[in-house]
């Protein structure tokens, strides 16, 4: 079985720009989260879906949204770049909400310069 | 805002040697999870502990959750060069969100 796959693996932004990142989650898993990694911290919540629904929120602007679709694949996007956008953005995915083991992705490496 | 410290940021040890890491959340938690992440990699998931007072172990490892379900401890015995990685501790508070501590950074040194 492929594990959470997340796509592109490196990307190069400017600054006012907008990226798409994407995860698609291990087979039959419906929950969906989305977390920011920078360099030497611990991974910051943005969102979580299930079901196609968006569940949980983490404390970023309004430029993060994320939807999820009904193969259960998701979406992270950013609008109107900034510098401290620059992170890991990791992917989790899970059987079910609730108390149950997440499988991150490799992540998607963003650097906006 | 509900917040995980972990400590200590940084362990170097020699190979052989215990280390032990320690995750205190500022509300209570509904329950806890710990994850790896070697250097350049991505977290992996090591356990998830419920139950006030609950104790895993996993071989080396021994995982802790306190009775007042704000603390947690991980317990690595006797350490090998493979247990080099960051490790975290990540709660909820039962919103399914959840929280990730500042990580322990370990060394090992052969």
């Amino acid at each position: 079985d492929a594990g959470v796959t997340q796509s592109p693996t490196h990307l190069i932004k400017t600054r006012g720009q907008h990226v798409t990142l994407r995860c698609s989650p291990i087979s039959g898993h419906k929950s969906v989260s989305w977390y920011q990694q920078v360099l030497g911290q611990g991974p910051q919540f943005i969102f979580q879906y299930y079901e196609k629904e968006e569940r949980g929120r983490g404390n970023f602007p309004d430029r993060f949204s994320a939807r999820q679709f009904p193969n259960y694949s998701s979406e992270l996007n950013v609008n109107a770049l900034l510098l401290g956008d620059s992170a890991l953005y990791l992917c989790a995915s899970s059987l079910r909400m609730g108390v149950t083991e997440a499988f991150f992705g490799q992540g998607t490496r963003l650097t906006v310069v | 805002g509900q917040q995980v410290m972990q400590i200590p940021q940084y362990q170097h040890v020699q190979e052989g040697e215990d280390f032990t890491t320690y995750c205190n959340s500022s509300t209570t938690l509904s329950n806890i999870q710990w994850y790896k992440q070697r250097p350049g990699g991505h977290p992996v998931f090591l356990i998830q502990l419920v139950k006030s007072g609950e104790v895993k172990k996993q071989k080396r490892l021994t995982f802790q959750f306190g009775e007042a379900k704000k603390n947690s401890s991980l317990h690595i015995t006797a350490t090998q060069t493979t247990d080099v990685g960051t490790y975290f501790c990540a709660g909820t508070s039962g919103t399914y969100k959840y929280i990730f501590g500042t990580g322990t950074r370990l060394k090992v040194l052969a």
